[in-house]
């Protein structure tokens, strides 16, 4: 039950896009489309931004997306915004009936 | 109004047992299958444990099986998480979550602060 690959943190200005990766095993995130996004803001519980992979639930700007290829998954935030400065989790689904999350990256925008 | 809410946290020595709670009110809790998820100070989350609907499907990370137990009473509308045996790494944010298909978690209670320290 190792945790996914994600780096530690990543930035860019308001208007960019950025993409956070997001790299697992043929066990969890290559093997399944169940890699979920989280968002984290300081001190607050997690939100739901991305499931299955690539499906926004209600609510959640079109800004946001995901993707994957292999054992690597992606989200892509497009037209940052100040809002947006925030920690961001993976998760997948596991071949062991388990949840993995990742390491979590912190966004910053300059 | 739909909400999670954790309660039971505190501060206990090594070696120590504690029990959380989680009261669910607002949507239909027999339904949903259900996480317990925590995350150290400063650190990432980690994923504990789940249950299913009928409490017929239960799983635990690693680092918690056979210290922790995970239950549920669906007349009583809570979900509980017993901890034995603690240790200094234990220390976390414990938060309920609410799973839907496909393994999102689409709801989350505020947390409640478990402090494992002699």
């Amino acid at each position: 039950q190792s945790a996914l690959t994600q780096p530690a943190s990543v930035s860019g200005s308001p208007g960019q896009s950025i993409t956070i990766s997001c790299t697992g095993t043929s066990s969890d995130v290559g093997g399944y489309n169940y890699v979920s996004w989280y968002q984290q803001h300081p001190g607050k519980a997690p939100k739901l931004m991305i499931y299955e992979v690539n499906n926004r639930p209600s609510g959640v700007s079109n800004r946001f997306s995901g993707s994957k290829s292999g054992n690597t998954a992606s989200l892509t935030i497009s037209g940052l915004q100040a809002e947006d400065e925030s920690d961001y989790y993976c998760s997948s689904y596991t071949s062991s009936s388990t949840l993995v999350f990742g390491g979590g990256t912190k966004l910053t925008v300059l | 109004e739909v909400q999670l809410v954790e309660s039971g946290g505190g501060l206990v020595k090594p070696g120590g047992s504690l029990r959380l709670s989680c009261a669910p009110s607002g949507f239909t809790f027999s339904s949903y299958s259900m996480n317990w998820v925590r995350q150290a100070p400063g650190k990432g989350l980690e994923w504990v444990s789940s249950i299913s609907s009928s409490s017929s499907h239960i799983y635990y990370a690693d680092s918690v099986k056979g210290r922790f137990t995970i239950s549920r009473d669906n007349a009583e509308n809570s979900l509980y998480l017993q901890m034995n045996s603690l240790r200094v790494e234990d220390t976390a944010v414990y938060y309920c979550a609410r799973e839907r298909d496909s393994y999102k978690i689409d709801m989350w209670g505020q947390g409640t602060m478990v402090t494992v320290s002699s």
